[in-house]
């Protein structure tokens, strides 16, 4: 059961251009979300974080939507640079979960910024 | 500030063996968590430790099992190996135990289970 969904695989861009990266879940428990970005060889690195009591956090460059109704969120990228390309991924807490301080991460999308 | 490291960073076993991997956690950080990647997913949570207490655990069997030090650094160790154990054991380390901590990953440790 994938509880966090990216569905887009890969995305490619232009440098200077939006990236959107989208995150869909099905666990309404769900109260935080963060992205996370991965270079190869190295292990994620935190990007943006998001509670379920905003619908919008801003950091620099990189914004993130959270939609609590559509069960949805939304990582934008403005402008996109070469150094972005990377996998990117989305994670979400329970708080009510089973499992103590875990994170449920979804497949991943390859984010491509062509100069 | 040292970083969450991790050895080794690649490993050869053969199916049936068992593997120990080790993490030392950020400086400061308490709580260290342990994530399987299968290629082309996303991390899956095995476990957490806290005041070298198992915190939290997920879908894995108990042929995985973990120890954390009082130097909060951890090992995992996976016993009777199977094929679909092969993948990138990540470690995470956290200042404190709590649902919206962001996580520190190390590099990584990849596994090939022949």
């Amino acid at each position: 059961d994938q509880q966090v969904k990216q569905n887009s695989p890969s995305l490619s861009v232009q440098e200077g251009r939006i990236s959107i990266l989208n995150c869909d879940y099905t666990n309404s428990m769900f109260d935080y979300f963060l992205w996370y970005k991965k270079y190869p060889a190295e292990g994620p690195t935190f990007l943006i974080s998001i509670s379920s009591i905003k619908d919008k956090n801003e950091d620099g460059r990189f914004t993130v939507f959270l939609n609590k109704s559509a069960k949805h969120l939304s990582l934008h990228i403005v402008p996109s640079q070469p150094g972005d390309s990377a996998v990117y991924f989305c994670a979400a807490s329970d708080p009510g979960g089973t499992s103590y301080g875990k994170l449920t991460f979804g497949q991943g999308t390859i984010l491509t910024v062509h100069p | 500030e040292t970083g969450v490291t991790q050895s080794p960073t690649h490993l050869i076993k053969t199916r049936g063996q068992q593997v120990t991997l080790r993490c030392s956690s950020q400086s400061g950080h308490n709580t260290v968590s342990w994530y399987q990647q299968a290629l082309g997913q996303g991390p899956q949570f095995i476990f957490q430790y806290y005041r070298e207490e198992e915190n939290g655990r997920g879908n894995f069997p108990p042929r995985f099992s973990g120890l954390q030090f009082p130097n909060y650094s951890s090992e995992l160790n996976v016993n009777a190996l199977e094929l679909d154990d092969s993948a990138l054991y990540l470690c995470a380390s956290s200042p404190k135990t709590a649902t919206n901590e962001k996580l520190f990953f190390g590099s990584g440790t990849q596994l090939s289970v022949l």
